[in-house]
């Protein structure tokens, strides 16, 4: 069965530094990825997700993520760090063991900003 | 662009209370599931639909029950209310299979 890993409950980095979220997978065949951003009070929203065609994969608020196959890993990355970003982020993997492909989620990586 | 909506926003019960959490989407998505999150252990599915119909379970459906009369409605009713249930529920739909979830503003359910 699928099951996605996110190192580190909470990350705390600097305005202007780097953001670095780190996810790994596990799945027996090439699998669907996804990052999801959530901030206070609100619902999940789509960052970036990986199908196949790309391995770097470009999302919005200029976020992107790079699937490695060799190290199951899909981490998102951001080469500048602004408050806006403080959120809650999610790595969620496709159950490919059901035709419905429902995703499966990490437990959650809360980003902080400092100024 | 209303995408999907969740009535009510806060809800508070009591043990053993019934209630329905609404959920409607209007991007005619066949699509629809609902998750609960709780504090470190991201989102869990709880029952699913793939069109009106039909629907099926998710990991933790104990307690709660759901229809699909229709492609725009997914309602989520807890039968007996318990404090294990004490959550915050979303729900999401989708185009098809494997393509992103568009998500509700989430319910807050307290069960005291």
């Amino acid at each position: 069965a699928q099951s996605v890993t996110q190192l580190g409950s909470h990350v705390s980095v600097s305005e202007g530094a780097l953001v670095l979220l780190r996810c790994n997978y596990s799945s027996s065949v090439p699998p669907y990825l996804f990052w999801y951003v959530q901030y206070p009070n609100q619902g999940l929203q789509l960052l970036l997700k990986y199908t196949s065609a790309a391995t770097l994969v470009k999302g919005i608020n200029g976020f992107e993520a790079e699937f490695k196959k060799s190290e199951t890993s899909f981490h998102l990355t951001k080469p500048s760090a602004h408050m806006s970003d403080a959120a809650e982020y999610f790595c969620a993997v496709s159950d490919l063991s059901t035709s419905q492909g429902n995703l499966i989620f990490g437990k959650g990586t809360k980003l902080s900003v400092k100024p | 662009n209303a995408g999907v909506t969740q009535t009510p926003k806060f809800q508070v019960l009591k043990t053993g209370q019934s209630m329905t959490l609404q959920c409607a989407q209007d991007m005619n998505h066949e699509y629809m599931s609902w998750y609960r999150q709780d504090p470190g252990m991201g989102l869990r599915l709880i029952h699913y639909s793939v069109g009106a119909g039909i629907t099926d379970q998710g990991e933790v459906p104990n307690g709660y029950n759901v229809s699909r009369s229709t492609t725009e409605d997914f309602p989520l009713r807890l039968l007996s209310a318990a404090p294990s249930q004490t959550s915050v529920y979303f729900c999401a739909s989708n185009l098809q299979a494997n393509s992103p979830l568009h998500f509700g503003n989430g319910t807050r359910l307290t069960v005291t």
